[in-house]
């Protein structure tokens, strides 16, 4: 079985860029989708990317996910920064017989 | 619009069998587009992935709780079930049923608050 690391929190100020990692400890990250999802406080998780870098319908463009095989990880990066972003972030992929979510990162937009 | 709703006691004894079910409504738990999985958060913790039904029938479990759950569809009711055995503190959490596609959780219920207590 493979884990996902991600940072336990990051911030950045209102109309700034952040990017969050996603780091797969084993087996390639260009081999299952990766997805990414937004959990505010007292709600249930969304989607804001899908396989990769595929947004939902609803989800603004700010949001972009991309994979880097050289480090084994994913992002998933916020441009121009809204204090509505600020939430916990779950990477999440699988294998051929488990999914994984990563243990999550806190967004404070300050 | 398809919707999930979990249902279920709050409150189960050590050592008892947690058993909670999900109900789908706006569209069918037999389409062989999808598969149906639970997953849980402890509070104030991270999502944590308990398992996974196909439309084959086909069940996957995460492998440190797979020796104590059982998942499964009834197609008449359109509804799939979670049963979570011996539990102990350690399972308290809000519980989630999930719609999976392509390897993503598209839709997810509001979720239930599952607390292990005598």
């Amino acid at each position: 079985n493979f884990m996902l690391t991600q940072p336990h929190s990051v911030s950045e100020s209102p109309g700034k860029t952040v990017t969050i990692s996603c780091t797969r400890s084993s087996g390639s990250i260009a081999s299952n989708y990766v997805q990414w999802y937004q959990q505010r406080p007292g709600s249930s998780p969304t989607t804001v990317i899908y396989e990769d870098n595929q947004r939902p319908s609803g989800v603004p463009d700010r949001f972009s996910g991309s994979i880097d095989s050289s480090s084994n990880s994913a992002s998933l990066t916020i441009s121009g920064l809204k204090t509505e972003d600020e939430a916990d972030y779950y990477c999440q992929s699988y294998d051929s017989s488990n999914q994984v979510f990563g243990g999550g990162t806190k967004l404070t937009v300050l | 619009q398809l919707q999930l709703q979990e249902s279920g006691p709050g409150l189960v004894k050590p050592s008892e069998t947690l058993s909670l079910t999900c109900t789908v409504s706006g569209g069918s738990i037999s389409s062989s587009s999808y598969y149906w999985g639970w997953i849980r958060q402890p509070p104030g913790k991270g999502l944590e992935w308990i398992g996974s039904i196909y439309y084959s029938g086909s069940t996957y479990y995460n492998p440190s709780l797979k020796s104590r759950v059982t998942i499964s569809v009834d197609t008449s009711k359109n509804q799939f079930s979670l049963k979570l055995s011996s539990v102990t503190a350690a399972d308290t959490a809000v519980y989630y049923c999930g719609l999976g596609h392509l390897g993503a959780f598209d839709i997810w219920g509001q979720g239930t608050m599952v607390t292990v207590s005598s």
